[in-house]
């Protein structure tokens, strides 16, 4: 079946670490995108990536820093410059072009805490 | 301008009522207005959308009313059930700010058996 697979689904970080979060697609989607869900406060564009090798920060892209190495993979780090990190991630993907038709396909979401 | 408002909130129904969510927005450009229906713990998935040219789209119990003037679109859950508590995104999408969606803040239902 097709989708996207984040990983891990649960993930706690301590003060001053960095930490990975995993994106992976197999609808050879050509967009990717980072939100993040904190309650109340609907969704919010960190980063994304419309072709392999390039991307663009969104509208929280502080503390935060992504890749873009191949079309599948769009791996999401959260820098210690991240000074409120706990909240629900989410990853979605698009075909470009066709986003009328089908949307985003969202990911399954990774929660992080700090503790 | 790039803002979508949702409302409301949060919405309590009861069984077999009406659910009715709605959205604003402020950008003529905008040409495709999906929903995402959310349940906890999963990522949103979409759940019926519409282009400004109709002014409503039904999908089983699902119906999306545009209305192009006012800048304004609803979802209509009829016949709510148990299994709709969820949370509801409204979003806008227009090519002139690119392929990346404007998200409502959300709109927490709970259908009451």
């Amino acid at each position: 079946d097709g989708g996207i697979t984040q990983s891990p689904k649960y993930l706690f970080r301590k003060e001053g670490q960095n930490v990975t979060l995993s994106c992976e697609q197999n609808l050879n989607h050509d967009a990717m995108y980072w939100y993040r869900q904190d309650p109340g406060q609907g969704l919010r564009l960190i980063y994304y990536s419309q072709i392999v090798n390039d991307f663009q920060k969104g509208d929280i892209a502080e503390g935060y820093s992504v890749s873009r190495e191949k079309k599948e993979s769009f791996p999401l780090t959260v820098t210690s410059a991240q000074k409120n990190p706990t909240a629900f991630y989410l990853c979605a993907s698009t075909s470009r072009g066709a986003y009328g038709e089908n949307g985003y396909t969202f990911g399954s979401g990774t929660r992080l805490t700090v503790v | 301008q790039q803002q979508v408002k949702q409302s409301p909130q949060s919405l309590i129904v009861q069984k077999g009522g009406i659910s009715i969510i709605n959205c604003a927005y402020e950008n003529t450009a905008f040409d495709y207005f999906p929903w995402y229906q959310q349940f906890p713990g999963k990522g949103p998935a979409l759940l019926i959308a519409i282009r400004p040219d109709v002014s409503e789209k039904k999908e089983g119990r699902f119906t999306i009313s545009f209305n192009k003037s006012a800048k304004q679109f609803s979802l209509h859950i009829m016949d709510s059930q148990p299994g709709d508590s969820a949370t509801y995104f409204c979003a806008a999408i227009s090519d002139n700010y690119g392929q990346n969606f404007v998200f409502g803040p959300g709109t927490r239902l709970s259908v009451l058996p």
